[in-house]
């Protein structure tokens, strides 16, 4: 594929229940990002991967969260015991190398709790 | 810690006018600042660097390290840019990437 791509593009989910959702990044790009975008709170950073490590997971809300990145491609952001709060869109993002680089987003995965 | 801040949710203006988008930044070290912009059901995407000092779509923006901001400029509007515009800020010792929470454009004809 050509750019990052996100599945589902859209999650309907009942209160409680865990939800998983997967970003493919581009071939061979090194840095992967997890974002949830919320109306008036812009682009929250949740989590980045470099390779298959996660330097940096201050950005989880809370430890319902967690991601995993395999063999430095695909990443899973799952969600454990989702609540209202969490429904939000969320954007996966992947650079080709550290520092200075575009960050091209795919078109994020919408999850709705009910 | 990596700060930005979009101090305006919504700018509204008309064609032909001139548009500044306010960013500022927080960060202890060498900063690199972009602006990002997500047209009505796109994606989003890199609208330009600070690096690259180039003027995209007529849009520029510089550094001020002295005032940490990275406003967003263009001296004339047009309905196309109606947009959601996000500053984001990282560096060179980080692979960070943090995002303001957005200024939305719109353009009237």
């Amino acid at each position: 594929g050509a750019g990052v791509s996100q599945s589902p593009s859209n999650k309907v989910t009942e209160k409680g229940k865990d939800v998983e959702l997967r970003c493919d990044p581009i071939s061979g790009h090194t840095a992967l990002y997890w974002y949830r975008q919320s109306l008036g709170q812009g682009l929250e950073f949740l989590i980045y991967f470099q390779g298959n490590s996660a330097p940096d997971k201050s950005g989880l809300p809370s430890d319902r969260f967690s991601a995993e990145r395999t063999g430095g491609s695909v990443s899973t952001l799952t969600i454990q015991r989702t609540q209202q709060e969490d429904s939000a869109v969320y954007l996966c993002a992947s650079s080709p190398h550290r520092d200075r680089t575009e960050a091209f987003f795919g078109q994020g995965t919408r999850l709705t709790v009910v | 810690a990596q700060r930005v801040t979009q101090p305006e949710k919504l700018l509204s203006v008309f064609k032909g006018a001139p548009v500044e988008l306010k960013c500022n930044y927080s960060y202890s070290g060498s900063p690199e600042l972009f602006w990002y912009v997500q047209y009505s059901r796109q994606r989003l995407q890199l609208l330009l660097r600070h690096i690259s000092r180039e003027s995209i779509k007529g849009f520029t923006a510089d550094l001020n390290k002295g005032e940490t901001s990275f406003h967003l400029k263009k001296p004339f509007a047009q309905e196309e840019d109606s947009a959601m515009y996000y500053c984001a800020l990282g560096g060179y010792n980080t692979d960070k990437l943090i995002f303001g929470t957005g200024t939305r454009l719109q353009v009237f004809p």
